[in-house]
């Protein structure tokens, strides 16, 4: 069965660096994921998609202090330089088949 | 750039039906995988269904399945989302979203901004 676990809660102080992990279950370990980022009060924005490899490809307008990474099972999203916009729920899924992990969110201190 | 616009949400009561829409415009439509995905008062996103580029294959949340239909009318670039007996559990933004490939499924790269459908007596 597909799972994807993530810690419900990061903290970080502004422009410092944040790494937020998705856990795939077993079965399901080379798979590639997305994250997405929700601001609070607004829809969800694709971030991007990371491989098991950890390459990654962002999506348009995407800052360069969002990068993505993998070990494993646990696919990675790194924030780096901190900004207060940066607060917000992050939440990785992953296709066919297809689920979301409960999303992390993220206080900027 | 692309562009999801949903409509079609509001109140309704237990066991009763409604259609969502979501016009779609700034890229090929019937070159892309397309997706549901809802989000309960203060929960998470779930994953609700998808359907093929072409509409053959078309895949549901068990939470859902034998009550909701996707569907698509490429030549008008439509999503719909066909809700029936709904339940008060199934109240939340439901949002349409774009898969990136065009051929197989990938990650979603891009989303609507979601129309609310609440189910209440």
């Amino acid at each position: 069965q597909l799972v994807l676990t993530q810690s419900p809660s990061a903290s970080a102080s502004l422009g410092a660096s944040v790494k937020l992990t998705c856990t795939l279950s077993s079965e399901y370990s080379r798979y590639a994921i997305a994250w997405h980022q929700q601001q609070p009060e607004k829809g969800p924005r694709y971030l991007m998609k990371v491989d098991s490899d950890g390459s990654h490809s962002k999506g348009d307008g995407i800052p360069d202090r969002f990068s993505g990474s993998s070990s494993g099972a646990e696919r990675y999203l790194t924030i780096s330089s901190l900004q207060s916009e940066d607060e917000a729920d992050y939440y990785c899924h992953t296709w066919a088949p297809w689920g979301f992990g409960g999303g992390t969110k993220l206080t900027v201190l | 750039q692309v562009q999801l616009v949903e409509s079609g949400g509001g109140v309704v009561q237990p066991g009763r039906s409604l259609r969502l829409s979501c016009a779609a415009s700034g890229f090929t439509f019937s070159s892309h995988a397309m997706y549901w995905v809802r989000q309960a008062p203060g929960k998470g996103l779930e994953w609700v269904a998808v359907i093929s580029y072409e509409g053959g294959n078309k895949y549901y949340a068990d939470s859902v399945k034998g009550r909701f239909a996707i569907s698509r009318d490429n030549s008008k670039k439509t999503l719909y989302l066909q809700m029936n007996s709904l339940r008060a559990e199934d109240t939340a933004v439901y949002y349409c979203a774009r898969d990136e490939s065009g051929g197989s499924y990938s990650a979603i790269d891009s989303w609507g901004q979601g129309t609310l459908v609440a189910v209440s007596s």
